[in-house]
């Protein structure tokens, strides 16, 4: 089955820095590609996602982008607040089928 | 749309107890997802359903668990009995089998097992 893995575990950077997550993927079926934000206490939410036809997305300060032959696919964030902490969480996902989750990201931006 | 209901949010019980989780999924979506989070093993994908069948229940991890949708509007999942090392949150998600297939989570059930 599908494998998911997340690195870095914990990362801290600086009110307004750049942050990046990075994830791998094994199976080559999967084509679906999103990322979760989940605050302490709540449920994972849908932040954006990337389809396996596409090599990049952005939306506002956030972007993912998809390397399919290497099977990667990273997160940055840019102008990080400190409202983006949170645990960040990768996945991968084929067709009609089950998503795979990497074991998360905890993001801590000091004001 | 009031999204994916979970219910109870938080459950103590004592080992040995049956312990049920109820889930309904938000209308149209054709799929349903048991999640757990523990600190330890992260998110895992205890089953999921297809149009109300069962199509992996791989991650279920031993009998002690069992997870019903008799219909498309309600799904339970059930551990009997229960043991401390089953204390997680637990995560209903429904979502899309095709297209956009976003996640969408319920609040969770918190259960402690003493």
């Amino acid at each position: 089955g599908e494998n998911v893995e997340q690195h870095p575990s914990t990362l801290s950077v600086q009110e307004g820095d750049s942050a990046v997550i990075k994830c791998t993927y094994s199976d080559s079926a999967s084509n679906y590609f999103p990322w979760y934000k989940q605050e302490l206490g709540k449920r994972p939410q849908l932040i954006i996602d990337i389809r396996s036809n596409v090599g990049e997305k952005k939306d506002q300060r956030i972007a993912v982008t998809l390397n399919k032959t290497a099977k990667h696919f990273s997160l940055h964030i840019t102008e990080t607040q400190p409202e983006d902490s949170a645990v960040y969480f990768c996945a991968a996902s084929p067709s009609a089928g089950k998503s795979t989750f990497g074991d998360g990201t905890t993001l801590t931006v000091k004001p | 749309d009031a999204g994916v209901i979970q219910s109870p949010r938080h459950e103590v019980t004592e080992m040995g107890q049956e312990v049920t989780l109820r889930c309904k999924p938000i209308s149209g979506h054709n799929s349903l997802f048991w999640y757990r989070q523990t600190m330890m093993r992260g998110l895992e994908l205890l089953i999921y359903f297809n149009n109300n069948v069962p199509i992996d229940d791989s991650g279920m991890p031993e009998d002690r668990f069992s997870a019903k949708m008799p219909n498309a509007s309600f799904s339970t999942l059930k551990i009997q009995p229960s043991e401390p090392r089953d204390s997680a949150v637990y995560f209903c998600a429904s979502s899309l089998s095709s297209g956009i297939r976003e996640l969408f989570f319920g609040e969770g059930s918190r259960l402690t097992v003493l």
